[in-house]
């Protein structure tokens, strides 16, 4: 069966600081990754999707960028992280884009 | 512009009630629909995927139905539990692209009393 690891759980930066998040999908291969972040009252939104390696769009422009170095890993960086950067952050994959979306535990991120 | 509404925004039922989640979509040319579930703090598990040509999928207890010429999507959820007690939320794909851009409601946020 697949499975997908999201790391860390929560995460507490300062302002400017690095950002690495991780995600990878076990028992599946090519998978269409994604990366969301949820805020409260908003909804989810997509930041990234990758349809195979270093095969990366984004969404809306922003302080993130996302890479994927193989084919069932996929990293959330930011160089310098900004006090809106903080929120809820949530992998997921899918086989195909009419197969069912797949989440991870998702990343709490408070940047202080 | 597609939009997704959820009502109620939270209801509360006891043990053991057939209980009806409602999801509506402003724009019926939709992919597909999907129900979520998640649990304060976790992640989205996966409920029921309908793609546009079907009308209903089952699993367990619960039941989808979609009818896109209204616009509208119901999950139902038979003999209600404690352990159903989470947030719901609905989503739609527009189209068959790659970046999986879903509109989302806000969710419902269930609560069932013992």
């Amino acid at each position: 069966s697949q499975t997908i690891h999201q790391w860390p759980a929560t995460l507490v930066q300062p302002v400017g600081s690095p950002l690495s998040l991780e995600c990878t999908v076990e028992g599946t291969s090519n998978p269409n990754l994604y990366w969301y972040r949820q805020a409260a009252g908003r909804g989810l939104q997509l930041l990234f999707y990758s349809i195979g390696i270093d095969q990366i769009s984004s969404e809306v422009p922003q302080n993130l960028s996302a890479s994927r170095p193989q084919d069932r890993q996929f990293i959330l960086s930011s160089k310098k992280l900004l006090l809106s950067d903080s929120g809820f952050y949530l992998c997921a994959w899918s086989s195909r884009t009419d197969s069912p979306l797949h989440f991870g535990n998702g990343t709490r991120l408070t940047v202080t | 512009k597609q939009e997704v509404t959820q009502i109620p925004a939270a209801l509360s039922v006891p043990e053991g009630e057939n209980l009806v989640l409602n999801c509506s979509f402003t724009d019926s040319a939709i992919y597909n629909l999907q129900w979520f579930r998640q649990d304060p703090g976790k992640g989205l598990t996966s409920l029921l995927l309908i793609q546009s040509s079907q009308r209903e999928q089952t699993s367990g207890r619960l039941n989808a139905s979609l009818d896109k010429s209204s616009g509208r999507s119901t999950l139902y959820i038979a003999a209600s539990q404690p352990g159903d007690s989470a947030t719901y939320l609905c989503a739609v794909t527009e189209n068959a692209g790659n970046n999986r851009k879903l509109i989302w409601g806000l969710g419902t946020s269930l609560a069932v009393n013992p």
